[in-house]
């Protein structure tokens, strides 16, 4: 089955420990992206990648890091989380170039940062 | 830059009613168009989409045509269901440069009762 996977689904951590979500994507995609979802807000590009070894910021980086050394997966880090970082995170890939844009998301992680 | 507007939710309808859920956005450029759908504790759905002026996507029932000339991208079933009942995002993708980033609608919350 063509899918999106997250992991952990549901996260409570502390301020300041290290944590890292994970992404993968079994559709061979070359473009994969991270979003948060904030109440009123909508979703907001935080990194994406468009191939193994090229990522660049989104909309909303700070605080964030990023990897991309398989084309499958691309982990989301957060080296020294704070409350603000309190948020729902989606992963998402699609195909690179030729007519198709169509994203596809994973399930979320829901991420409470104390 | 780009940004989508849609209706304020919520909305609450009664089963077989009419379903509409405005949409507006400003581009630059020829953006695709998408709607996608939250159901409860789930990630994000592509529900249809168009790619240019005039194009109808359908899906399920939904209904929303690609208007240039009002830069809209409406949202319509002709009779919902219970199962409908979820959080329904409008987004754009104008594919700039190196990001497909979809800049989305802040989202709205369908409850439909029996």
């Amino acid at each position: 089955e063509a899918q999106v996977t997250q992991n952990p689904r549901y996260l409570i951590t502390v301020t300041g420990k290290k944590l890292t979500v994970t992404c993968s994507q079994n559709m061979n995609h070359e473009y994969m992206s991270w979003y948060r979802q904030d109440p009123g807000l909508g979703l907001r590009q935080i990194y994406y990648s468009m191939n193994v070894e090229v990522t660049d910021k989104g909309d909303v980086p700070e605080g964030y890091k990023v990897s991309r050394k398989e084309k499958r997966n691309f982990p989301l880090i957060l080296e020294s989380p704070s409350p603000n970082q309190t948020s729902l995170y989606f992963c998402a890939s699609s195909l690179w170039g030729g007519d198709t844009d169509t994203q596809y998301f994973g399930p979320g992680t829901r991420l409470t940062v104390l | 830059g780009n940004s989508v507007t849609q209706m304020e939710g919520p909305v609450t309808l009664s089963e077989e009613a009419f379903l509409t859920i405005n949409c507006t956005y400003t581009a630059t450029g020829y953006p695709s168009l998408f709607w996608y759908v939250q159901y409860p504790g789930e990630g994000l759905q592509l529900l249809l989409k168009a790619t240019k002026a005039d194009d109808k996507g359908s899906n399920k029932g939904f209904e929303a045509t690609y208007r240039k000339e009002t830069t809209s991208f409406h949202l319509e079933k002709g009779s919902v269901q219970v199962s409908d009942s979820a959080v329904y995002f409008c987004a754009l993708s104008d594919r700039g440069g190196s990001n497909y980033k979809l800049t989305f609608g802040k989202g709205t919350l369908l409850t439909v009762n029996p």
